[in-house]
């Protein structure tokens, strides 16, 4: 069965600074992975995906994640940190044709 | 912009009391989903559509149905509400068959129970 899973529950990083959230991957076959982020009373946002092709994968809002599949993981990336980018973050892995599994979730708080 | 509706944004109803939760979509996309999201964590996946071709996740309560008069439009019914189904309620979308393409959320509907 396909998995994803998020080890840190929170993350806590200096704005300015770089920041990654981690994300491991159990599927069988090819990967499709993806990172949303929701802000609080929002929806999820979709910010970016790997489907094949180059294992740095750039993003919204400057993210980027690195696709590794010896160590099966997908950590999501930034080289600066904004307080805005505080919010809850989720790794999802495509399960069949069009259903997605979850992660538990990611909160990043920046402080200022 | 095309995009993904949900009204209303914050819902208060009562114990019991069937309440309705509404679902519009400019995008075209033939896959509908309904997920119930409780306190910041992961999104559980409810059901969805394949155009009108509905489809029940196994531990969905039977207090949940849904319905989809078209392409642009779902809805989730909740027939009789406890406590426990204060929730965040996301709708979402996403073309059937490419499975590389992410899911559109709407901004979900804010349920609380009294």
């Amino acid at each position: 069965a396909q998995s994803v899973a998020q080890p840190e529950d929170q993350v806590n990083v200096a704005e300015g600074n770089p920041l990654t959230v981690k994300c491991t991957y159990s599927v069988s076959g090819n990967p499709y992975l993806f990172w949303y982020v929701q802000y609080p009373n929002r929806g999820l946002q979709f910010l970016l995906k790997y489907i094949t092709g180059d294992n740095l994968v750039k993003g919204s809002y400057g993210f980027e994640a690195e696709f590794n599949k010896s160590q099966t993981s997908f950590h999501l990336k930034k080289p600066s940190a904004l307080v805005s980018d505080s919010a809850l973050y989720f790794c999802a892995v495509r399960d069949g044709a069009d259903k997605l599994i979850f992660g538990t979730g990611t909160r990043l708080q920046v402080f200022p | 912009d095309a995009m993904v509706i949900q009204n209303p944004r914050y819902q208060v109803t009562q114990f019991g009391k069937p309440v309705t939760l509404s679902c519009s979509q400019t995008l075209n996309h033939n896959v509908m989903y309904w997920y119930q999201q409780k306190s910041s964590q992961a999104p559980k996946l409810l059901f969805h559509y394949y155009d009108k071709d509905f489809n029940n996740e196994a531990d969905t309560p039977d207090n949940f149905q849904s319905r989809r008069p078209n392409t642009s439009f779902c809805f989730l019914d909740i027939r009789s509400p406890g406590l426990g189904d204060a929730a965040m309620y996301l709708c979402a979308t996403s073309p059937e068959g490419l499975p590389g393409q992410p899911q559109h959320f709407g901004d979900g509907t804010r349920l609380s129970i009294l």
